[in-house]
């Protein structure tokens, strides 16, 4: 079955201790993302990756590390995880348009974040 | 980058119609419409998605204003799995150019049986 798979989907955390949170999909895409959804504020990019070793800067970046070694792997680190950092964070992916096409992207379960 | 504007909510009857507008006033020639929609504990799910010409699918139609700066979602015929936050977001082709996403707020459906 296609899928985006995130690990945990459920975390509760400490200020300052450093957390991973896991994506990981199996349809070969090359295109991964990460997203965080508050109340209010809708979904905001926080990282994307067009390919292996390539990432750049969504809209909400700060606090965040992301790292592409591996097509279906995409990770969140939280170097030092703070309160506001609390959240549903979504993993995505798509293929890559490469010809003007454009894909559609499928969401992971999402995982809720606490930091106290 | 360019945003999009919905309605924070909408109502509708089982089994009727149902509209959902986006304006997106300053979209670019390069920029997809896309639509999304969440159902409660969900991750956002795939609709539909169109450049310039009306599209349909199982799911939904897409009508696309001829100048692209409005888009309107079309539910043939509610049904209560329908209830969800619908999201109309423009993707850039991203042709080397990076595919970064802006999401709108959302526009809440209430379907009514």
């Amino acid at each position: 079955e296609a899928q985006v798979t995130q690990n945990p989907r459920y975390l509760i955390t400490v200020t300052g201790k450093k957390l991973t949170v896991t994506c990981s999909q199996n349809m070969n895409h090359e295109y991964m993302s990460w997203y965080r959804q508050d109340p209010g504020l809708g979904l905001r990019q926080i990282y994307y990756s067009m390919n292996v070793e390539v990432t750049d800067k969504g809209d909400v970046p700060e606090g965040y590390k992301v790292s592409r070694k591996e097509k279906r792997n995409f990770p969140l680190i939280l170097e030092s995880p703070s309160p506001n950092q609390t959240s549903l964070y979504f993993c995505a992916s798509s293929l890559s348009s490469r010809t003007g096409v454009s894909y559609e992207q499928y969401f992971g379960p999402g995982t809720r974040l606490t930091v106290t | 980058d360019a945003k999009t504007t919905q309605p924070n909510s909408m109502e509708s009857n089982e089994e009727e119609p149902v509209h959902l507008p986006c304006n997106h006033s300053t979209i670019s020639g390069t920029d997809y419409i896309h639509w999304y929609r969440q159902l409660p504990s969900q991750g956002p799910e795939y609709v539909i998605h169109g450049l310039t010409s009306n599209v349909n699918n199982r799911m939904a139609s897409l009508a696309i204003a001829e100048d692209r700066k409005s888009s309107t979602l079309i539910l043939h015929r509610a049904t209560l799995r329908d209830a969800a936050v619908y999201y109309c977001i423009l993707r850039d082709k991203g042709l080397g150019s990076g595919s970064r996403l802006t999401f709108g707020e959302g526009t809440q459906l209430t379907v009514n049986p």
